[in-house]
């Protein structure tokens, strides 16, 4: 079965210190994919990456960068700098692939982290 | 428009009562997702269509909740004799074909239901 674990509940940081949220995922799958996205306090989830189960590249857009390992199924998540603007809840999601339909399954989430970052 | 557009955004119901949420998916997206989102939970998984037909159904509750997509667009998603513990946020996804191993679930605001 797959799962996704986001053991940090809640975050509080002051703004400009660096903060990571982890997530740990568990799938049979040797093809999946992995997923970020942020829920601000207006409800909608806004994406912010996805990787698949074969680039175990590490990945820097702007102040936000993840790592993937597969060695111990985490892809966890660090934001440099923080600021306010960057206080939501955090989700992350995998995704399995249904190769023989050539489409994606359904997107797994977990129970999310609610980042604060005070001024 | 250019977004998933889901309405009602608020309903509030008595309990027993009929409810439809609606989906209106990015146009040219074939592939359509339903999520329930509790208070202080992650999205939980109802319906997966590719098209007009239901690719996994397997996250619904039971059988009060049905969903139906039509004409391979606009989808509904519809609760008999509704209950207290119905009262979420609903919300619909919309992707390319292919889903997730072509790209990123673009979320509505989703609908707010509330069971009194």
């Amino acid at each position: 079965a797959q799962k996704v674990t986001q053991a940090q509940t809640e975050i509080s940081v002051v703004e400009k210190e660096d903060v990571t949220l982890d997530c740990v995922y568990e799938t049979r799958d040797t093809t999946y994919y992995l997923f970020w996205y942020k829920q601000p306090p207006s409800g909608e989830l806004v994406f912010l990456i996805r990787r698949n189960s074969f680039d175990e590249q590490n990945e820097i857009s702007g102040r936000y960068s993840w790592n993937f390992q597969k060695s111990t199924s985490s892809f966890n998540f660090t934001i440099t700098a923080s600021q306010v603007v960057d206080s939501a809840v955090y989700f992350c999601a995998l995704s399995e692939a249904l190769m023989i339909y050539n489409q994606g399954g359904k997107l797994i989430f977990g129970q999310g982290t609610e980042l604060s970052v005070k001024p | 428009g250019a977004g998933v557009s889901q309405t009602p955004s608020n309903k509030v119901t008595e309990k027993g009562k009929y409810v439809e949420l609606r989906c209106d998916p990015i146009s040219g997206h074939t592939a359509l997702y339903w999520y329930r989102q509790s208070l202080g939970q992650g999205p939980e998984f109802l319906i997966y269509f590719q098209g007009t037909g239901a690719a996994d159904d397997s996250g619904l509750p039971n059988d009060r909740f049905f969903a139906v997509r039509p004409e391979g667009s606009v989808s509904t998603l519809k609760i008999q004799r509704t209950e207290r513990g119905d009262s979420a946020v609903y919300l619909c996804a919309s992707s390319r074909r292919g889903g997730t191993i072509t790209g990123e679930l673009f979320f509505g605001e989703g609908s707010r239901l509330t069971v009194l």
